[in-house]
């Protein structure tokens, strides 16, 4: 089993949608979580973190933390063009002691 | 402004070529970082380090070096560059939280060097 899961996609949304991308972990000690983004050719930018069991907002995007299950989510509103790339999850595994990356989910958006 | 720098951008090198990716910093992170990543594919860690005079290899085993001089430079190098070792690669750096807010091990990309190796 790996440690952070993702389905590899591709995800296909209609324009003006919402887009809802999942990810479970494996380490129950796990504390903080994070989504990036990475375009083609391009590197990973960070887009949202969250370290609390709940939802955390930042314009069109909302993190959905939920520790007892083991699951992080990332809701984008209003879908874009312009958000069509592959979406990382990333988990800081306690017992690690690092960062682990998802393989990630590529969205695609269709106008 | 604080970022994370990677030269070159691109490179196209023969085979049995000694090549040395360069990455620098000026975010004042302890922690950096070297992935490759093929298109399309997932992040492999190949090399990272805490700190000044630390190295560590990743999960991914790599024929690639490299060293950390001082905090702000974690050049990889590759002695005898090989088709195989055509890929992207990618330098991060993290911090350990702090009065950025963000939690520790936040990590914050370069743009990548694509490599070509003919």
């Amino acid at each position: 089993q790996k440690e952070v899961e993702q389905n590899s996609g591709p995800l296909s949304v209609p324009e003006g949608a919402i887009a809802s991308l999942n990810c479970t972990y494996s380490d129950r000690g796990s504390q903080s979580f994070f989504w990036y983004r990475q375009y083609s050719g391009k590197s990973p930018e960070l887009i949202m973190s969250i370290y609390s069991n709940g939802d955390k907002e930042d314009g069109r995007f909302t993190a959905q933390l939920n520790k007892a299950s083991q699951y992080v989510s990332l809701l984008i509103r209003d879908s874009q063009p312009s958000d069509s790339a592959t979406y990382l999850c990333a988990v800081i595994s306690r017992s690690a002691s690092k960062i682990i990356f998802g393989s990630g989910t590529r969205l695609s958006i269709r106008p | 402004e604080a970022d994370i720098y990677q030269t070159p951008r691109y490179l196209v090198i023969g085979t049995g070529k000694k090549i040395t990716l360069e990455c620098s910093q000026t975010m004042g992170h302890d922690k950096m970082y070297w992935y490759q990543q093929d298109p399309g594919m997932e992040l492999h860690l190949i090399h990272y380090s805490y700190g000044v005079n630390s190295t560590e290899k990743g999960d991914l085993s790599s024929e690639s070096t490299v060293s950390r001089i001082r905090t702000e430079h974690f050049p990889l190098t590759l002695e005898s560059a090989r088709p195989s070792h055509t890929s992207q690669y990618l330098c991060a750096s993290s911090d350990l939280g702090g009065t950025s807010g963000r939690a520790a091990d936040t990590q914050y990309f370069g743009p990548g060097t694509r490599l070509t190796v003919l």
